[in-house]
């Protein structure tokens, strides 16, 4: 079955640090890939997204390949800010058994990065 | 943006009641609502795929008469805990599916924390 491995935490960094969150996949046919991130005391939500190999989705900084030779999605940010803290998760959409996306998504375990000042 | 929310944020009960939690989509109609459970320090697991009008997705090893889900409206889908047990104590948190999009992005609603004595 599907399954995604990403780095674990937690992260500590100081501001205008680079960060690597690492992320890998197992998965059959086309999956998209996807990193949510969680506020603290909010909901999910889309960080950024890669629908097909190669593609590079990026938001408020972050980016992320979708590496199909490696099968691999890692999330970079190239200097970190305070208000980046939140947990990130890195997470697939599956592919139905009649063809085309099912929309399941399947995630990591989650990392906890926390940004000092 | 799309706005998905759930109540009640907190809830405990006693061992053998049951607890009904609410998603509503506010501002987006949602065929297509997803239920998850999550863990501490792990991740969303995927309980069911609940759609509009017709009976809900179980994912295996999910205990579909434990676990009652109801979409009665594209805006709202319930998810009912009966005879609720301490090991059912978790967070749970529920996603939409916004019609007007490609699909891919779920909306979050921000979890339910439920509490068995």
């Amino acid at each position: 079955g599907n399954s995604v491995t990403q780095m674990e935490g937690p992260v500590t960094l100081s501001e205008e640090a680079f960060l690597t969150i690492n992320c890998t996949y197992t998965a059959t046919g086309y999956p998209s890939l996807f990193w949510y991130v969680q506020y603290p005391g909010e909901g999910l939500q889309l960080l950024l997204k890669a629908t097909k190999a190669d593609d590079k989705g990026s938001n408020k900084g972050f980016e992320a390949t979708y590496r199909k030779e490696t099968t691999s999605f890692h999330l970079e940010k190239g200097s970190v800010q305070v208000s980046d803290s939140a947990v990130y998760f890195c997470a697939l959409s599956g592919w139905g058994h009649s063809g085309g996306s099912n929309y399941k998504l399947t995630f990591g375990k989650g990392t906890l990065l926390t940004v000092n000042p | 943006g799309a706005v998905v929310s759930q109540h009640p944020s907190r809830v405990i009960c006693k061992s053998g009641t049951s607890v009904k939690i609410e998603c509503r989509s506010l501002d987006f109609q949602a065929t297509t609502m997803f239920w998850y459970r999550q863990f501490p320090k792990q991740s969303l697991m995927l309980m069911a795929t609940s759609n509009e009008g017709s009976k809900a997705t179980y994912e295996q090893g999910v205990e579909k008469d434990k676990f009652l889900i109801n979409h009665a409206s594209l805006t709202l889908s319930t998810l009912t805990v009966t005879s609720a047990h301490p090991e059912d104590s978790s967070f749970y948190i529920c996603s939409a599916r916004d019609l007007r999009t490609d699909g891919y992005e779920q909306y979050f609603g921000p979890g339910t924390r439920l509490t068995v004595t």
